[in-house]
């Protein structure tokens, strides 16, 4: 299976800072890649998918960027909605395989 | 209103098997991949298993295979996921998710697009 490395494992920012959170595969899925956030007992949301584009409805701040094994997802201003914890997933083969997750926290 | 709900879940000893149902209302079924996720307590997320719009392609995570079965009743709008030979560590939240399966000239992509509010599975003695 292919692994999925996010990093940082937990970042501390504060509101209006310019975020990047990365994620890496253990080989190449092109731009097969999606990011979802998610809240303390909630489902998680569609940010972006094949790599950079956005799910609509979701705010313009947050963009995604990568191909191959590299990715990122930047939030270009933190607004307070906006901590929670980010997960990558690759939909390049299966199984089907997340990041261990972001967690963003208030600084 | 468009959702799906999830339903199923509870306490089950190991060995022991559950069923877990997922109902779809506001939107067409048919035509959409549906998987399940699941999330143990405090851990991240899980991809567990898809089905194809009509039922022909399933997939599995490898920890599952030969013990969970994905399938769907289209007429009826709603998802199953048959869990036998449960385990402690099958513990989590499992979810119900929608994927439009995305297009474009590249290629096909996933996009859980909509998720249930989940169903807790716990599996101890």
């Amino acid at each position: 299976a292919i692994q999925m490395t996010q990093s940082p494992s937990s970042l501390s920012a504060s509101v209006g800072d310019r975020v990047t959170i990365t994620c890496r595969a253990s080989q190449g899925i092109r731009n097969e890649l999606g990011w979802y956030q998610q809240k303390p007992g909630k489902a998680p949301k569609l940010l972006i998918y094949a790599a950079s584009t956005l799910q609509s409805g979701v705010p313009s701040r947050f963009s995604g960027s990568g191909s191959g094994t590299d990715f990122t997802l930047t939030i270009s201003s933190l607004q307070p909605e906006d901590f929670a914890t980010y997960y990558c997933l690759q939909d390049y083969n299966y199984p089907r395989t997340f990041g261990q997750g972001t967690k963003l926290e208030i600084k | 209103e468009v959702q799906l709900v999830e339903s199923g879940g509870g306490l089950v000893q190991p060995g022991g098997s559950l069923r877990l149902s997922c109902g779809a209302s506001g939107f067409t079924f048919s035509n959409y991949w549906m998987i399940w996720v699941r999330q143990a307590p405090g851990k991240g997320l899980e991809w567990v298993s898809n089905i194809r719009q009509d039922g022909s392609q399933k997939y599995y995570v490898d920890s599952v295979k030969g013990r969970f079965t994905i399938s769907r009743d289209n007429a009826k709008n709603s998802l199953y996921l048959q869990m036998n030979s449960l385990r402690a560590e099958d513990t989590a939240v499992y979810y119900c998710v929608r994927d439009p399966d995305y297009s474009d000239s590249s290629g096909y992509y996933d996009a859980f697009d909509m998720w249930g509010q989940g169903t807790m599975v716990t599996v101890s003695s």
